[in-house]
């Protein structure tokens, strides 16, 4: 059954760097690993995407190891405003191809 | 123009009415999709059209009805839902359909049915 799996819950501090990790065992061949963020009440928005090795940009870095089995978002010096849930998206092959959503880590960060 | 947009924000519907929800994007983008979310949850792929086609249906109920006008409007019309169809309703475009693609999601419509 494809799956991902995120942990249900994280807790920090501003000023410190989190790191967040989505494992994927059956991602496809081809396809990249996406990262957004929730607000309540919001859609999702986009973070970080990334196929292999590191990404960064202006908000977050993305790992990923050479086996693409699983993936580290990291949020260098969080804020209070880093507040939110944290979702991975993949695509994944069984007998068809699938977009599937991790479960999602709702992030608390304290003063 | 890097925005999504959704009508209506808030619905709320008896099991026996029939409403519309709305999705526009104008980013030239060629997959669209709905998703349901419920609290707590991620969320749910309901549908996908690439190419004004649709594309991707996961199996959704037939009370769900998608549309696409063209390739910037979205629409999925509602008739006798259930109350557990109750949540907060996004819809998304993309360049294309995979992953390779970010996603831009419109802020969603709350639907609550009574």
């Amino acid at each position: 059954l494809a799956k991902t799996t995120q942990p249900i819950s994280m807790d920090s501090y501003e000023g410190q760097e989190v790191n967040i990790t989505c494992s994927h065992n059956n991602i496809a061949t081809n396809d990249y690993i996406t990262w957004y963020q929730q607000f309540p009440s919001q859609g999702p928005r986009f973070i970080i995407q990334g196929y292999k090795t590191k990404v960064t940009n202006e908000v977050a870095s993305l790992f990923i190891p050479a086996d693409r089995k699983s993936s580290t978002l990291s949020l260098p010096r969080v804020s209070l405003s880093d507040t939110a849930v944290y979702y991975c998206l993949v695509g994944v092959k069984d007998s068809n191809y699938q977009l599937i959503w991790g479960a999602g880590t709702k992030l608390i960060i304290k003063p | 123009d890097t925005e999504v947009t959704q009508t209506p924000k808030h619905l709320v519907m008896g099991m026996t009415n029939k409403k519309s929800l709305k999705c526009e994007q104008h980013m030239g983008h060629r997959a669209m999709y709905w998703y349901k979310q419920k609290a707590k949850k991620p969320p749910e792929l309901m549908f996908v059209y690439s190419y004004e086609k649709l594309s991707i249906n996961e199996s959704v109920p037939s009370r769900f009805s998608p549309e696409c006008p063209n390739s910037s409007l979205l629409n999925l019309h509602l008739h006798a839902l259930q109350p557990e169809d109750s949540a907060l309703y996004l819809c998304a475009s993309s360049p294309g359909q995979r992953t390779t693609y970010e996603q831009y999601f419109g802020p969603g419509t709350r639907l609550t049915v009574t």
